[in-house]
């Protein structure tokens, strides 16, 4: 089956600095990826959709400066988290569409989590 | 944009009832609507999914029925067993061109012995 592996899995970090997380699709190409972010005991909330080649379209509220998305080939999108603050401590899960798939069905990484301290 | 209702936010039954998980979707143009169970700290996993052109599904232990008209959908695992404890989320998409899904706001199942 589609594989998606994110890394790093837990990451703690200092105010002020930045940190990149990585979404890789091990077995398939994706032409779209999807990152979204999770506060504890709450939904999965969809910050943006990464598309190969291309900006990124994030959603409303979510600052694109601060949250940086590359989506430079068609198995790697990276959310990069810049000058992190305590309030940006989330669980962070990517998930990808299988290239011109159109099916629906999403595959999603481990996830990662950001504690800022 | 799409909004997605889930209810109830936490479900208690014993080991073997059945328990029951209900959805409701605002967008009518919305075509795909999976489920998934959620452990803590792990990433969501697909256990069931229906598409617009099906009134209902079923695997197993688990079913979901699909009403178009009332925009909503239903999650029924019969059966219950403690290791069905977890987080569900129900979803609902437009698979037009790329599939972003709108996600409930969860289920906390609890199957007590």
């Amino acid at each position: 089956g589609a594989v998606v592996s994110q890394h790093p899995s837990r990451v703690i970090c200092k105010s002020g600095t930045s940190v990149k997380i990585e979404c890789r699709s091990l077995d398939f190409q994706a032409t779209t990826m999807f990152w979204y972010r999770q506060f504890p005991k709450k939904s999965l909330m969809l910050m943006a959709t990464s598309n190969e080649g291309s900006k990124a379209t994030y959603e409303q509220g979510v600052e694109k400066d601060k949250f940086l998305i590359n989506h430079a080939s068609l198995t790697l999108s990276t959310l990069t988290v810049t000058s992190a603050h305590p309030e940006d401590s989330s669980f962070y899960i990517c998930s990808a569409d299988l290239a011109g798939g159109g099916t629906g069905e999403l595959f999603f990484g481990e996830g990662s989590r950001l504690t800022v301290l | 944009g799409e909004n997605v209702e889930q209810h109830p936010s936490t479900l208690s039954v014993q080991e073997g009832d059945s328990a029951v998980i209900k959805c409701t979707y605002s967008d009518s143009a919305s075509n795909y609507f999976p489920w998934y169970k959620q452990e803590l700290g792990k990433r969501p996993q697909l256990i069931i999914d229906i598409r617009s052109n099906v009134g209902e599904k079923k695997d197993q232990r688990i079913a979901v029925t699909l009403n178009k008209t009332a925009k909503h959908f239903s999650l029924h695992i019969t059966e219950t067993q403690p290791e069905d404890s977890a987080v569900y989320f129900c979803a609902a998409s437009w698979t037009g061109t790329a599939s972003k899904l709108t996600f409930g706001t969860g289920t906390r199942l609890q199957v007590t012995l």
